[in-house]
Order: C-alpha cells, then sequence, then structure tokens
C-alpha cells in the first residue's frame, strides 16, 4: 500500500484565489511527520511547512496552511491568494517514528500546480 | 540563512565510471542524507547518516553505492560503477534533530551515457 498518496496529478488555479492539494496517508505508528515541499522547474526542494502528529492545532505559514484531519489520515496543502510564482510541483511527505536513527522522508508521487494569470 | 549546499549541479558521466556527489550540509545539523529522483517520478530515500555510521539505507542503495563524511563539513555519495538507470537527482539533506525538518539542497543532476 501506497504510504503517501497524491491524487491529483495536476491542478490549475486562477491568480489570488485559493488552491487545495490533497494529501492522504497511511502509517500505523502513533508518531509521525508529514510535509509539504515546493519543487519549482529549477529543480531545488523547498521545505514548506511541517505538521506532527500530536500537534491540536492545524500549522500555518504565510499563505500556506495544513487542513489536517488526523481520522481520516489526510493533511491538505491550502494555499491561499496564489501568485504566479506559486506554479511548482508539490510533494507531500512522511516521516515516521519519533526515537532511535535518523528518520526517512516517504513522498507521494506530486501535484504540478500551474497558476493561471 | 544557512543552507545546504551540492556540488556539481550537473555531472555527465559514462557508464561503468566511478562518480562522487558532494554536499556540504548546514553546520551545526548532525544527521544527514541522500535522495533520488528518477526524471517525472517521486523522491526516493537512499541513505541515512548519522555519527560516522549509516542509520538507514533502502533496497535501492545497494553494494555500488557508499557514502562518506571525510571531514568536519562535507558528507559524499560514492556509485562505483555507474549504470544508466542512476540518471538521476540526486539530493542531500540534513536535519539537527532526527524528527526535524529536513532540508534539501539544490540537487546534482546526474546523467549516465
Amino acid at each position: 500500500a501506497q504510504k503517501i498518496t497524491q491524487t491529483q496529478p495536476g491542478m490549475f488555479v486562477q491568480e489570488k484565489e485559493a488552491v487545495t492539494l490533497d494529501c492522504t496517508y497511511d502509517t500505523s505508528d502513533p508518531s509521525y511527520g508529514l510535509f509539504w515541499y515546493k519543487q519549482p522547474s529549477s529543480g531545488e526542494m523547498i521545505f514548506l511547512i511541517y505538521q506532527g502528529s500530536y500537534d491540536q492545532q492545524n500549522a500555518t505559514e504565510g499563505r500556506y496552511s495544513l487542513n489536517f484531519q488526523k481520522a481520516r489520515k489526510s493533511a491538505n496543502l491550502v494555499i491561499s491568494a496564489s501568485q504566479l510564482g506559486d506554479s511548482a510541483m508539490y510533494f507531500c511527505a512522511m516521516r515516521e517514528g519519533s526515537g532511535g536513527s535518523a528518520r526517512q522522508l516517504t513522498f507521494g508521487s506530486g501535484t504540478q500546480l500551474t497558476v493561471l494569470p | 540563512e544557512p543552507e545546504v549546499t551540492q556540488t556539481p549541479s550537473h555531472q555527465v558521466t559514462q557508464m561503468g565510471q566511478e562518480v562522487i556527489l558532494r554536499c556540504v550540509p548546514i553546520s551545526n545539523h548532525l544527521y544527514f542524507y541522500w535522495y533520488r529522483q528518477i526524471l517525472g517520478q517521486k523522491v526516493e530515500f537512499l541513505v541515512s547518516f548519522y555519527n560516522n555510521e549509516i542509520s538507514e539505507k533502502s533496497e535501492i542503495f545497494d553494494d555500488q553505492f557508499s557514502v562518506e563524511r571525510p571531514d568536519g563539513s562535507n558528507f559524499t555519495l560514492k556509485i562505483r560503477s555507474t549504470k544508466l538507470e542512476d540518471s538521476a537527482m540526486y539530493f542531500c539533506a540534513s536535519t539537527r534533530g532526527h524528527t526535524d525538518t529536513q532540508y534539501f539542497g539544490p540537487g546534482t543532476r546526474l546523467t549516465v551515457l
């Protein structure tokens, strides 16, 4: 089974509108972290936002917020007031566990967001 | 703001040749990672490294691969005998604590001919 599922290969949004990128996850570990990264066409991976499994409130970072629904195992990224520079690939990723050694990230397949002028 | 750096940005090599990809993690970070992304595909974990030894490795990280922290700043990935299917973007990442956010370098695009 896929650990991270992003069901939207591509999304379009009008400039200044809000957009939601979907992410569902699968883990039996009670302690985990969920991350969103942005990958522009230049290729680098830019960290956007983090949500811990025990966090009571949804994470927010500027125009980014994470709609965390633990019972549904979803962690959707909401981008408000889209800008042309938001056009990029967006990856959801999960880190499982909290103890022991360095913890790898498992990535979803990504959503290509295009912001239209 | 401190950042992870990687060199070279692009490496072209012949099949069967050895390549070394270099990374300089953020200076106070203790945990280091390599990931790869084949063109158009998802990012895949290769290996994590802490306290001068490998913490975890994936099935991809076979005997052709090795990692090293030769000094206090560099973290390298060596591919001993490259194959065509090793062509990918290779990302280095680092964290201060093992559950902290991983910050990625800009990547090295490896092309094997």
